[in-house]
């Protein structure tokens, strides 16, 4: 198994653009979600699903859309980007609605000019 | 939703010393604590967790404590080695959400030779 994939490891943009960071797994996970890690501010969950068709907003949903079409694959949509949205941003995973063990991907960092 | 302090922000110890990090988190019907260390650009990795029906959990050198009425958690490290050195986040998750956790804002461990 590959585990959690992320993809670009490294981007950057300017103020304005779009772009979609891509998540998969798999591991069969039914739960994927999104966080966003800046310094000194630990992880801050943006959107997460509980399984395919189903997503919700978390902590920092703002500037940010998901959508999950299957199982393995959970992208998170950058409508405008700022300079307030760079940041390392990690996908996570965990194996079932009853388990807890959330596995991270290697993360996207990315820098808005 | 959910609240978790974590201290001390920073922590150097001595080779073969130990290291104690503490969490505090709000909501007293969050049932699940993990423990994540986390290497200069790498990925989280859970090393321990512990679920809020029990009271310590031990692996080799490391060890959780949770105290429900207190609301708070420990991290416990013994006979540090220079390999220790990350940043050790806590996370909480909520007694009543989806698999989502709130993490504390971290912990770097740097142990000294």
């Amino acid at each position: 198994n590959a585990g959690v994939t992320q993809t670009p490891k490294f981007q950057v943009l300017k103020t304005g653009q779009s772009m979609t960071l891509q998540c998969a797994q798999d591991m069969n996970h039914e739960y994927m979600s999104w966080y966003r890690q800046d310094p000194g501010m630990g992880l801050r969950l943006i959107h997460y699903s509980v399984g395919a068709g189903i997503t919700d907003q978390g902590e920092v949903p703002n500037g940010y859309n998901v959508s999950r079409s299957t199982t393995e694959d959970f992208p998170l949509r950058l409508l405008s980007a700022a300079p307030s949205q760079t940041s390392v941003y990690f996908c996570a995973s965990s194996l079932q609605i009853t388990t807890d063990t959330q596995y991270f991907g290697p993360g996207t960092r990315l820098t808005v000019l | 939703g959910e609240n978790v302090e974590q201290h001390p922000s920073t922590l150097s110890v001595q080779e073969g010393d130990s290291a104690v990090i503490k969490c505090t988190y709000s909501d007293s019907a969050s049932n699940y604590f993990p423990w994540y260390k986390q290497e200069l650009g790498k990925r989280p990795q859970l090393i321990i967790d512990i679920r809020s029906n029990v009271g310590e959990k031990k692996d080799q050198r490391i060890a959780v404590t949770l105290n429900k009425t207190a609301k708070h958690f420990s991290l416990h490290i013994t006979e540090t080695q220079p390999e220790d050195s990350a940043v050790y986040f806590c996370a909480a998750r909520w007694g009543g959400s989806a698999r989502q956790l709130t993490f504390g804002s971290g912990t770097q461990l740097t142990v000294l030779p």
